[in-house]
């Protein structure tokens, strides 16, 4: 079974622009979280997306925002960038039951976005 | 609100010595607990998780935690290291509200150093 995939890898913009990341599940996951790792504030939650609804969400500003598609593919998109968004941005999915069971999550490689 | 504390954020041991990552929560119900790998320019690989079916987990490569609820610990171990396990972990805890799971919060991580 393929793992998490993210795309791109690498990524290098200016400040002010806008960015958008994308993350394709394993297959059958039907939850995407992400996560934002940054050698100061340590990897953080993000958000979390289930069934194209954001169930979840970080302390992170508006300018932070995902989306889900009917696969579960899911985009995060960063507008007018600063430089503090310089981080390696983690995909990770589950398959998330309503039962108790303990799910894990599964991390992709991330891509490394660079804010000049 | 739950925490992660890691005790070091740096940790060398020689090849062959016992390798001791220190994790310890803050809950007032014991959480659902992780220790995940993070390998250079890579993503986080789970290691092993704590269902509560048992205290002592055992997870890949030979490594195994010990859930202690007294003193609110998960430390990871390892009884003979080897130069592969150079990489960064990281120990994550996860809340259940009711058969919801929340995200994972986790620790600043310690940076696994092993000589030669």
């Amino acid at each position: 079974k393929a793992g998490v995939t993210q795309t791109p890898r690498y990524l290098i913009k200016t400040r002010g622009q806008q960015v958008t990341l994308s993350c394709s599940p394993i297959s059958g996951h039907r939850s995407v979280s992400w996560y934002q790792q940054t050698p100061g504030q340590g990897l953080q939650f993000l958000f979390e997306y289930f069934s194209e609804t954001q169930r979840n969400k970080g302390n992170f500003p508006g300018r932070f925002s995902g989306r889900q598609f009917s696969n579960s593919r899911s985009e995060m998109n960063v507008s007018t960038l600063e430089l503090g968004d310089s981080a390696l941005y983690l995909c990770a999915s589950s398959y998330r039951t309503s039962g108790l069971s303990i799910e894990t999550q599964y991390f992709g490689p991330g891509t490394r976005l660079l804010v000049l | 609100a739950q925490s992660v504390t890691q005790l070091g954020s740096h940790v060398s041991v020689s090849e062959g010595a016992l390798v001791l990552l220190r994790c310890n929560y803050s809950s007032s119900v014991p959480p659902y607990l992780f220790w995940y790998v993070q390998y250079p320019n890579q993503g986080l690989q789970l290691l092993l998780k704590y269902t509560s079916a048992a205290t002592l987990v055992k997870g890949i490569n030979g490594f195994e935690a010990e859930f202690k609820k007294s003193e609110t610990s998960f430390h990871l171990t390892k009884p003979s290291a080897h130069m592969s396990d150079a990489a960064e972990y990281f120990c994550a805890v996860r809340m259940n509200y009711g058969g919801s799971q929340g995200n994972l919060i986790f620790g600043k991580g310690t940076k696994l150093s092993v000589k030669p």
